[in-house]
């Protein structure tokens, strides 16, 4: 089992660009959450896809959306990049939504720098 | 919207000693309480979990002591190791949100 992967691994964009960012979850999982991790900060959650659906979204403006494919896969895409938005984007998988009762599995994440 | 507060920002301490991290929550609708750890170069990975029911969880050399009243939770590293010396998560949860502590810094010298 290859666990949570992501692709890139790295990624440089200059300042109004748009990038997509992948996500294949652990097998066996149906769930994928995407957050952002600035440098010397805990993960932000951006959003979490089940049955290729958004479930729930956190404090990121529209410029982040997500899409999830009928194999579980993911992408987040960022339009109109901001220095800002430099940070590493983690993706984490799980069965089912309720992350209460279902661990979180995190991929190693994607490091985005926009110059 | 910072709803979980997390200190110290750094730790250091001698192989052998106990480390301890602090948590404070907001929302008492939180249900779930982890704790993450993260070494360079790799995502966070779960240590150990409690739910606000128990005061008290141990796995190993970590526990973590939960009060529901204080809404506050800290995790324990007994016999600290230099393989521990990561960067350690607190989180808080209910239904499909999960929020994150700033992240500790934990380097155990030999």
């Amino acid at each position: 089992d290859a666990g949570v992967t992501q692709s890139p691994t790295h990624l440089i964009k200059t300042r109004g660009q748009q990038v997509t960012l992948r996500c294949s979850p652990k097998s066996g999982h149906d769930t994928v959450s995407w957050y952002q991790q600035a440098l010397g900060q805990g993960p932000q959650f951006i959003f979490q896809y089940y049955e290729e659906e958004e479930r729930q979204r956190g404090n990121f403006p529209d410029r982040f959306s997500g899409h999830q494919f009928p194999n579980y896969s993911s992408e987040l895409n960022v339009n109109a990049l901001l220095l800002g938005d430099s940070a590493l984007y983690l993706c984490a998988s799980s069965y089912g939504t309720a992350l209460t009762y279902n661990e979180q599995f995190f991929g190693p994440g994607t490091r985005l720098t926009v110059l | 919207q910072q709803q979980v507060k997390q200190s110290p920002q750094s730790l250091i301490v001698q192989k052998g000693g106990i480390s301890i991290i602090n948590c404070a929550y907001e929302n008492t609708a939180f249900d779930y309480f982890p704790w993450y750890q993260q070494f360079p170069g790799k995502g966070p990975a779960l240590l150990i979990a409690i739910r606000p029911d128990v005061s008290e969880k141990k796995e190993g050399r970590f526990t973590i002591s939960f009060n529901k009243s204080a809404k506050q939770f800290s995790l324990h590293i007994m016999d600290s190791q230099p393989g521990d010396s990561a960067t350690y998560f607190c989180a808080a949860s209910k239904s499909n949100d999960m929020r994150f502590g700033a992240g500790t810094r934990l380097t155990v010298k030999p």
